[in-house]
């Protein structure tokens, strides 16, 4: 079975200090990593995934196989990163259609 | 730009009585979610849906739940008859295609529609 972990439900940082968001997971195929982000009053949207091995916004993730990890960081929160943040996961190979499985969220807040 | 949109935003109902979510997806996608969160948990996945027939479904989603895609624009998930433990927010979702980059298939973007608040009282 598929499990992502997200150990705080809620996280505050001060503008400009460093955030790092963890999410952990368990599977045993080959999984695809997500970060969805959902700002206050609008949809999940991505953020990124470990394959494009993109910044977005200035947060990065690196999927870390041995620890079963994908923590998002980004080195100088802003206000606007203010948002509750998904970990998610996706079988890739193909056999489970892209279902995700979601951690259970974290809310992050940047204080001015 | 193009986006999944649901309706109604908010649906409020009896328990027993049937209800129908409706999604319409982004026009050129071929892959069809829905997913559920109820209150402080987790988002969960209930079906996906490709080619016109059920791709895979989850624990939850039991005889009582039913997905249609009956005019090629909308997508429909149904419950027969509501329980108060289906009070949650619903999620349409929409992918477009798989893409394979010389590994395993790997499936695009998931696009969320902004959600349903199902009450059943």
């Amino acid at each position: 079975a598929q499990r992502v972990t997200q150990p705080e439900k809620l996280l505050s940082v001060f503008k400009g200090a460093p955030v790092e968001l963890k999410c952990n997971y368990s599977y045993s195929g080959s999984p695809e990593l997500f970060w969805y982000v959902q700002y206050s009053r609008q949809r999940l949207q991505l953020l990124l995934r470990h394959i494009s091995r993109e910044s977005i916004k200035g947060f990065t993730a690196d999927l870390n196989k041995g620890e079963t990890s994908f923590h998002l960081k980004k080195p100088f929160a802003q206000e606007e990163d203010s948002a509750m943040y998904y970990c998610a996961l996706s079988n890739a190979g193909g056999t489970s259609y892209g279902k995700l499985t979601f951690g259970q969220g974290t809310i992050l807040t940047v204080h001015p | 730009e193009p986006e999944v949109t649901q309706t109604p935003s908010h649906q409020v109902t009896q328990m027993g009585q049937e209800v129908i979510l409706r999604c319409v997806p982004i026009s050129n996608h071929l892959y069809f979610y829905w997913y559920r969160q109820i209150l402080g948990q987790k988002v969960e996945f209930l079906v996906s849906f490709y080619n016109n027939e059920i791709s895979e479904k989850s624990e939850i989603f039991d005889d009582q739940f039913s997905v249609e895609r009956p005019d090629g624009s909308n997508f429909t998930l149904k419950i027969r008859s509501t329980k108060l433990e289906d009070s949650a927010m619903y999620f349409c979702a929409s992918s477009e295609t798989m893409e394979l980059a010389g590994g395993p298939l790997s499936y695009n973007e998931q696009f969320f529609g902004p959600g349903t608040r199902l009450t059943v009282l």
